[in-house]
This record gives C-alpha cells, sequence and structure tokens, in this order.
C-alpha cells in the first residue's frame, strides 16, 4: 500500500519558469511533511518541510503548500535554475513515529 | 557539524558472497540510524532502523541483516548475496525522537554479479 504518492515520474520545465511538483497521500495520522532532492549516486538532501498545522512553508525560492482535506502537498520552485534538474522525494511522518514513508519520486529537468 | 560516512562507494559482488556496509556518525550522540535501499528506477525503500544500540527493527523480510555495534555506528549484511540485492544503498540518521529531518550519506552502489 503506497502511502505516499508522487503520481509524474517526470517533469519538464522552461529555465526561469515555476515549477509544482505534487505528492498525494493516504494515511490520515501524518501530521509532517518533508521534501528532498537527490541528484543521481548521491545521498538525498533534505530541502524543505511542513508541519500539519500550516499549510505554506517558504524558504527561499521552495515554497512547500499543504492541503490537509485534500491530503495533498506541492513544493514550488521559482525561478527554476539549472542545478535545480534532480529527482525530488516527497516524504511524511508522524509523532511518535520513528520513520519516514517516501513517495517514489519525480524527475524534474530545467530545459535552459 | 555532524558528517555522516559510508563505505565503500562502490561494490561488485558475485551472487552468493557475504556482505558488509558501514555506516558511521560522528559529532552527535545517540543518534535514530537508517538503511534504505533505491532500485533502479524505484523510490527509497527503508531496511531497517535503530533508535539504540543493539536495537533493529526490521521492515521488510528480506536477505539482509543490520546490527548497530556502537552508538554511531550501523552495518548492513548478508550472508549471500542475490542479483535482487543489486542496488543503491543509503544511510540515514536523525538526532533522536520527535525530530523528522533524516539526513543521509553519500550512499553504496552494490552491484550483485
Amino acid at each position: 500500500d503506497q502511502q505516499v504518492k508522487q503520481n509524474s515520474p517526470s517533469l519538464s520545465v522552461q529555465e526561469g519558469r515555476i515549477s509544482i511538483l505534487n505528492c498525494d497521500y493516504t494515511n490520515s495520522m501524518f501530521d509532517y511533511f518533508l521534501w528532498y532532492k537527490k541528484y543521481p549516486a548521491e545521498g538525498p538532501t533534505f530541502l524543505i518541510s511542513i508541519s500539519s498545522i500550516k499549510d505554506k512553508n517558504e524558504d527561499g525560492r521552495f515554497t512547500v503548500f499543504l492541503n490537509k482535506s485534500a491530503k495533498h502537498l506541492s513544493l514550488h520552485i521559482v525561478p527554476s535554475q539549472p542545478g535545480d534538474s534532480a529527482v525530488y522525494f516527497c516524504a511524511a511522518s508522524h509523532f511518535g513515529n520513528e520513520k519516514l514513508t517516501f513517495g517514489t519520486g519525480t524527475r524534474l529537468t530545467i530545459i535552459p | 557539524s555532524q558528517t555522516i560516512h559510508q563505505w565503500p562507494a562502490t561494490l561488485v559482488q558475485p551472487v552468493g558472497s557475504p556482505l558488509s556496509l558501514e555506516c558511521t556518525v560522528e559529532g552527535t550522540s545517540n543518534p535514530n540510524l537508517y538503511w534504505y535501499r533505491q532500485a533502479a528506477g524505484r523510490g527509497l525503500q527503508l531496511l531497517f532502523y535503530s533508535v539504540g544500540i543493539g536495537q533493529i527493527s526490521s521492515e521488510v523480510p528480506q536477505n539482509l541483516s543490520a546490527s548497530r555495534p556502537q552508538d554511531r555506528q550501523f552495518i548492513l549484511s548478508s550472508k549471500k548475496l542475490l542479483l535482487s540485492d543489486s542496488g543503491f544503498y543509503l544511510c540515514a540518521w536523525t538526532p533522536g525522537t520527535a525530530i523528522y529531518e533524516q539526513y543521509f550519506g553519500p550512499g553504496t552502489r552494490l552491484t550483485v554479479t
């Protein structure tokens, strides 16, 4: 049972435009959500997170939006840069859980 | 500052051979430690995690085992590798309870031939 889903395996965006990566979850107990960025042959790096008490969190060019009623979160990258080309994973957890549940990832390609 | 090390970076092993991958964390104490595998074109699958020395939780039944002989050392092992064990193995840590962000090591690329 895939509790965290990233339905778009890939996304291509023109440099300078907005990239929007989407993630859906099914477990209503999840109360904390994270985004990771991964380059080939490297470990994922933590990007940004959001608690369920918020609906938006911003860090520079990266903004995460959370819609609890729809069980949906998205990552916005504005403006997109070539270095943003990577695989992006969303992940979720809940209080008292020592683990993260990851989505399958979306490969973002920024076109110069 | 905290750093996480994994070795080796790459490994090519024949089917049936043993495996030992090591992960160590510096600059922290009593971290939670995790082993993940990323198969080709797949997401991150949690294999094992540990909240303390000698405490191992297994997420999926498989050909692998994990041990935590010291506070900041996490080892992934197998007695006999299978072809299906090929993948990219990642170690991660968190400072402890109620800290969700996990920080990953550089990974080990394992190819079983």
